[in-house]
């Protein structure tokens, strides 16, 4: 079963503008993930944060985890066409395995 | 540059038949992963190693195989395939288990 669910399942924006995500989960988690998926490719990595990480910054993108609400968003600044994508959340919750949530599908308008 | 490759990249099958997928990696990890991913839920784990000759059931094991004779190399077979399992697979390796996985580029499968 899906231990993250991303929030909303899909999104559209006009190019420049920021994009915001929200992942959210169900137990303790030793840290959390968010990749990238363009349309017929594999999932590439983005940013881990851990679970004693309140904030993370990779060019970008901004990561925040709230573990007392059991939540992450991930912000994406500034956006280009090149960030059309769907963007998915792991959590590590038990046995050194990441399970992933559904998505996010961002198109970025011209 | 180490990668990680699957092969097919598209495959077509009828219904009975076995199929195996292969995946291949250089990055020396010694966790391999196979997902498969369908519309409406995301990645699900088939099956996964944390070594050689380690091998694990995921959540959407039944119907699938693996092997696990290298540190390279986990084969994903399908020993009788079924309309059911027409979908989109994904290979991934990793250091540790909750670290970053890699991806490999997938590999489309059609069940006839």
């Amino acid at each position: 079963s899906q231990q993250g669910e991303e929030d909303p399942q899909a999104l559209s924006i006009q190019e420049g503008e920021n994009a915001t995500m929200n992942c959210s989960y169900k137990t303790s988690i030793n840290n959390l993930q968010w990749y990238r998926q363009n349309s017929g490719r594999g999932l590439v990595h983005l940013i881990l944060i851990r679970s004693n990480e309140r904030e993370k910054h990779s060019g970008r993108l901004r990561v925040t985890l709230d573990t007392s609400k059991k939540s992450s968003s991930l912000l994406i600044t500034a956006s280009r066409a090149a960030d059309t994508a769907s963007y998915f959340c792991a959590t590590d919750a038990y046995d050194y395995k990441l399970s992933f949530g559904a998505g996010t599908t961002v198109t970025v308008r011209a | 540059d180490a990668e990680i490759t699957q092969s097919p990249r598209h495959k077509i099958t009828e219904t009975g038949r076995q199929v195996t997928l292969a995946c291949h990696q250089t990055w020396n990890h010694n966790n391999m992963f196979w997902y498969r991913q369908d519309l409406g839920h995301g990645l699900r784990l088939i099956h996964y190693s944390y070594g050689v000759q380690d091998t694990n059931k995921g959540e959407v094991s039944d119907g699938y195989s693996v092997s696990r004779s290298n540190t390279e190399d986990l084969p994903l077979t399908l020993e009788s395939a079924a309309s059911s399992q027409t979908s989109v697979y994904f290979c991934a390796s990793s250091v540790s288990g909750r670290e970053t996985q890699y991806f490999g580029p997938g590999t489309r499968l059609l069940v006839l």
